[in-house]
């Protein structure tokens, strides 16, 4: 069964700190990989999208990993800003069979002054 | 404005009462998908349509039916609502039938039963 697993569930920083989001995964075969950040009580807006080759991935602040080999990707959040406080999901997607891509349960970001 | 249109925004009903969503899609995305998001709960996929066409199904309710009009709006109609459907429902869509660059999400109907 593809599942994807996100921790940790919930996370506070100050502003201006890093922090760092993981998502493991066990979708097979993999397609490609994408991070979305929600904020509370919006739809879902994309961040980046990584495929099997790729390793890293930059978004402004926001800079992506992917190790294909171990099944798992990570959200690093460089100088953290207050606009940074949102729910941060981690989807992933097979190739082949059902594309319908399986969503983690998020990490939710809360950045304090 | 993710250009996927959501109405109405908040709905609140009471149980055994049926219920009408309303999505429609980015300019030139012919599939419309279907999400319910419950409170702490990650976004669960319920039904896709591409181009009129049902072309997916996940965990919807038997009580749950969606259909896509010819203008590709989407309707999802919730009826013989309990407690527990009270979620955020999203719409996304994309060009495709397989979403190959993404989904676009609308803001989302909240949905509260009483």
């Amino acid at each position: 069964k593809n599942q994807v697993e996100q921790s940790p569930q919930s996370l506070i920083i100050l502003e201006g700190k890093n922090c760092t989001l993981q998502c493991n995964y066990t979708v097979s075969p993999f397609s490609n990989l994408r991070w979305y950040k929600q904020d509370t009580g919006r739809g879902p807006v994309s961040l980046t999208i990584m495929t099997f080759s790729e390793n890293t991935k930059s978004n402004g602040r926001y800079t992506a990993t992917l190790d294909a080999d171990t099944k798992q990707s990570s959200l690093h959040i460089t100088a953290s800003q207050l606009s940074d406080s949102a729910s941060y999901i981690c989807v992933v997607r097979a190739s082949g069979g059902s594309y319908i891509p399986t969503f983690g349960r998020g990490t939710s970001l809360i950045v304090h002054p | 404005d993710s250009g996927v249109t959501q109405t109405p925004k908040h709905l609140i009903t009471a149980t055994g009462q049926r219920v009408t969503l309303r999505c429609s899609p980015r300019s030139g995305d012919l599939s419309v998908y279907w999400y319910q998001q419950s409170l702490d709960q990650g976004l669960q996929f319920l039904i896709q349509y591409y181009n009129g066409e049902e072309r997916a199904k996940g965990n919807i309710l038997e009580r749950f039916s969606a259909q896509q009009f010819p203008d590709l709006h989407s309707e999802l109609n919730l009826s013989s609502l309990e407690l527990g459907d009270s979620a955020l429902y999203f719409c996304a869509s994309s060009v495709g039938a397989e979403a190959n660059y993404g989904y676009t999400f609308g803001s989302g109907t909240r949905l509260t039963v009483v």
